[in-house]
C-alpha cells in the first residue's frame, strides 16, 4: 500500500498551460524531494524541501516551482508548459534517518 | 559530470541463473550505498543498500557488494526469476544527503 501519492498518474497538456503536480504523504517525513527522469537517464533531483517554509532548487535547473506548506504536501507548478517539459516527475519522502526514500507511482507529463 | 555511472544499460539473463548488476561512482566520500527497482509506469522501490564500512550485504536473492578502493558497487540476483525484469538504479548518499542516481540498467530475465 503507497504512503506516497502523486496525482495525476498521466497528463497531456498544450503548451503554455499551467499545470500542478500534486505530492501528498501520510508517513509524517519532513523531506521531500521531486526529481525528473527521462527514459534511460539518471533520475535528477530538481527540487528539495526538510520541512514546513523550506524549499531548495535541487541539481537540475528546472523551470518549475514547489511549495511546502503543509508537512504532508509538496506541489509542483509549472507556470507555462512547454514541450521541453515532457518527462516522468517523481516525489519522494525520507524520514532523515535511514537514507532511503519512499517514492510514489510518478506522473507522466506529455506538453503538445 | 556524472558522479554515478551504471555503464551497462541491459543485461539478459537465462531463468534461474545469476544477474550481476554493476555501479561505479567518483566521490569517495559517498558513505551509503542503495539499489531500486522500478517497473514501467510505477516509481521506484528500495531493495537493498550497505553502508561504507560494510563489504556485502545480503538479502535473500540479493546480495549487494562494496569495493571501496575501486569505487564499485555490484548488485548480485540469485538465482534470477523472471519477475526480477526491471530497471535497476544504483544510488549513492554522503552523510546522508540527497540521493545521487545513476542511468539504471534494463534487466530481462528469460524463462
Amino acid at each position: 500500500e503507497a504512503d506516497i501519492y502523486q496525482t495525476p498518474r498521466y497528463l497531456v497538456i498544450g503548451t503554455g498551460k499551467k499545470i500542478t503536480l500534486e505530492c501528498s504523504q501520510t508517513m509524517g517525513h519532513d523531506k521531500m524531494y521531486w526529481y525528473q527522469q527521462d527514459p534511460g537517464m539518471e533520475l535528477h533531483l530538481i527540487h528539495y524541501s526538510y520541512g514546513v517554509n523550506s524549499t531548495e532548487k535541487g541539481d537540475l535547473s528546472s523551470e518549475s516551482t514547489v511549495s511546502r506548506i503543509r508537512t504532508e504536501h509538496f506541489p509542483l507548478t509549472l507556470e507555462s508548459a512547454r514541450p521541453s517539459h515532457t518527462s516522468q516527475y517523481l516525489c519522494a519522502s525520507s524520514d532523515g534517518v535511514n537514507y532511503g526514500y519512499t517514492f510514489g507511482s510518478g506522473t507522466r507529463l506529455t506538453v503538445v | 559530470d556524472q558522479q554515478v555511472k551504471q555503464n551497462s544499460p541491459s543485461l539478459s539473463v537465462q531463468e534461474g541463473r545469476i544477474s550481476i548488476l554493476n555501479c561505479d561512482y567518483t566521490n569517495s566520500m559517498f558513505d551509503y550505498f542503495l539499489w531500486y527497482k522500478k517497473y514501467p509506469a510505477e516509481g521506484p522501490t528500495f531493495l537493498i543498500s550497505i553502508s561504507s564500512i560494510k563489504d556485502k550485504n545480503e538479502d535473500g536473492r540479493f546480495t549487494v557488494f562494496l569495493n571501496k578502493s575501486a569505487k564499485h558497487l555490484s548488485l548480485h540476483i540469485v538465482p534470477s526469476q523472471p519477475g526480477d525484469s526491471a530497471v535497476y538504479f544504483c544510488a549513492v548518499s554522503e552523510y546522508g544527503n540527497k540521493l545521487v542516481f545513476g542511468a539504471g540498467t534494463i534487466l530481462r530475465v528469460k524463462s
